[in-house]
């Protein structure tokens, strides 16, 4: 398997500028997850789908951002208009649970390489 | 907030044991400790995970306190490819019924030759 699957693996743009982010999970995973990392905040959860539906988006930092899962196979993290804070790495990962909820669910999530942001 | 406390950084001598401490004094029953690393700018990868038992895998051994507040990641014998960033993760229940990882900030181990 490729595992998960990022890209652009780098984006350069100006503040004000849409950008978007692609993942692609591995075949099979039936949770998404969006993350970002900066040095003064280190790795943050943005927003989780499962099963394409978005779960918990209490992590996406303001009405800019917004995240889609239109299939199984693809997911966008989308910001407009981008600012100089944005700059970070964003990493996708999936996963897929085995066990019933509360119960002691098992997971491991597979992160992909992420894409490095800069605003200017 | 993460519920993990780990310390910033440590070091170890390659073909020694590396043990690294998580404190998660305010975990809950059923929120297991996972650990991952993350190798220079890669996303982090999985190691392993546990809820109450000691756990051991071909990468690493997981040692739970049995009060659960604290456990110990070892890696039996370091190498230099095992310079990273590790994390200690308590996953969560949220009140939604949903799960989700908090990361603190990690030890950043040095596998010195």
């Amino acid at each position: 398997d490729a595992g998960v699957i990022q890209s652009p693996r780098h984006e350069v743009t100006e503040m004000g500028q849409e950008v978007t982010l692609r993942c692609k999970p591995i075949s099979g995973h039936d949770y998404l997850f969006w993350y970002r990392q900066t040095m003064m905040r280190g790795l943050e959860l943005l927003i989780y789908f499962n099963n394409n539906v978005p779960i918990d988006d209490s992590g996406m930092p303001e009405d800019r951002f917004s995240a889609k899962m239109p299939n199984a196979s693809f997911s966008t993290l989308k910001i407009q208009p981008s600012e100089p804070r944005d700059s970070a790495v964003y990493f996708c990962a999936s996963s897929f649970r085995v066990g019933a909820p509360r119960a002691g669910t098992q997971e491991t999530q597979y992160f992909g390489p992420g894409t490095r942001l800069l605003v200017l | 907030d993460a519920k993990t406390t780990q310390p910033p950084s440590m070091d170890c001598a390659e073909g020694r044991a590396a043990n690294l401490p998580c404190n998660h004094s305010t975990i809950s029953g059923n929120e297991y400790v996972y650990w991952y690393r993350q190798i220079h700018s890669q996303g982090p990868q999985y190691i392993i995970h546990g809820l109450k038992n000691n756990e051991t895998n071909e990468m690493a051994s997981l040692i739970i306190t049995e009060d659960r507040k604290s456990s110990t990641l070892i890696l039996p014998h370091a190498t230099l490819r095992d310079t990273a960033v590790y994390y200690c993760i308590v996953r969560v229940v949220t009140t939604s019924g949903t799960y989700k990882y908090i990361f603190g900030t990690g030890t950043r181990l040095k596998v010195l030759a």
